[in-house]
């Protein structure tokens, strides 16, 4: 069972807007950046959002990042088939001397 | 362009050590904030880091696997070395290595393609 905490599951038409969720704790989410990736099919991950809400050079505009308090969300407007992924969460986690924690994973279907 | 690529066994045997390495390019584990991380995700499954090594060489390990695991680093051969003790089938996964920065984030960017272990006798 993951640390934090992520729907199993999304969905969206194309041209919606969809949410994913991950919720943690004080020692992860709530005292330090997110991080979220994007695994399409049979790839390697690739970092999405880093910091919070800040997109690495190509990531679409459509793709955003919010915090409040122990939870964010990873939001996707104008929804497009090539969005179908997995999308995870991840945490600087300060208990145990600090570690790394990812989320169980969001797998999102384009309908 | 920065790129890892993770080599070793396809297939252990249970008990048996593994050993892991990631080449990387474009870029030195002798530059200040800089490492490289591992993580692993089982057939299916979620994600699950591993270990990190920093430029400066301090090293830190998934507690629930510091255990079993040791991670090196050859600056001059551009290459970091994971490995991984007394291996099970619920092991099996792809292993990844990924440039990392940033101690005390989770910034890994880019990561490798990737290598999948296989645990079975």
């Amino acid at each position: 069972q993951s640390v934090l905490t992520q729907p199993p599951s999304a969905s969206g038409t194309p041209g919606q807007r969809v949410t994913i969720s991950c919720s943690g704790s004080s020692s992860n989410i709530g005292s330090t950046y997110v991080y979220w990736y994007q695994q399409l099919p049979g790839t390697a991950p690739k970092l999405l959002i880093y910091r919070n809400n800040q997109r690495p050079s190509g990531v679409p505009d459509r793709f955003s990042g919010s915090k409040s308090g122990t939870s964010v969300s990873l939001a996707i407007s104008g929804l497009r088939s090539e969005d179908e992924a997995d999308y995870y969460c991840a945490a600087w986690d300060d208990s145990l001397s600090g570690h790394v924690v990812f989320g169980g994973g969001t797998k999102l279907t384009v309908l | 362009q920065i790129t890892l690529k993770e080599s070793g066994p396809t297939l252990v045997k249970p008990t048996q050590t593994l050993t892991l390495t990631c080449t990387f390019s474009d870029f030195s584990l002798s530059t200040s904030g800089v490492g490289v991380g591992w993580i692993r995700q089982p057939p299916g499954k979620a994600l699950e880091w591993l270990a990190l090594i920093y430029w400066n060489d301090d090293k830190l390990y998934s507690p629930s696997l510091k255990s079993r695991l040791t991670i090196t680093k050859d600056t001059s051969k551009n290459q970091v070395v994971l490995t991984m003790t007394n291996m099970d089938p619920v092991d099996t996964a792809t292993y990844y290595c990924a440039r990392y920065q940033n101690w005390g984030s989770c910034w890994f960017d880019p990561w490798g393609q990737g290598t999948l272990v296989t645990v079975s006798s």
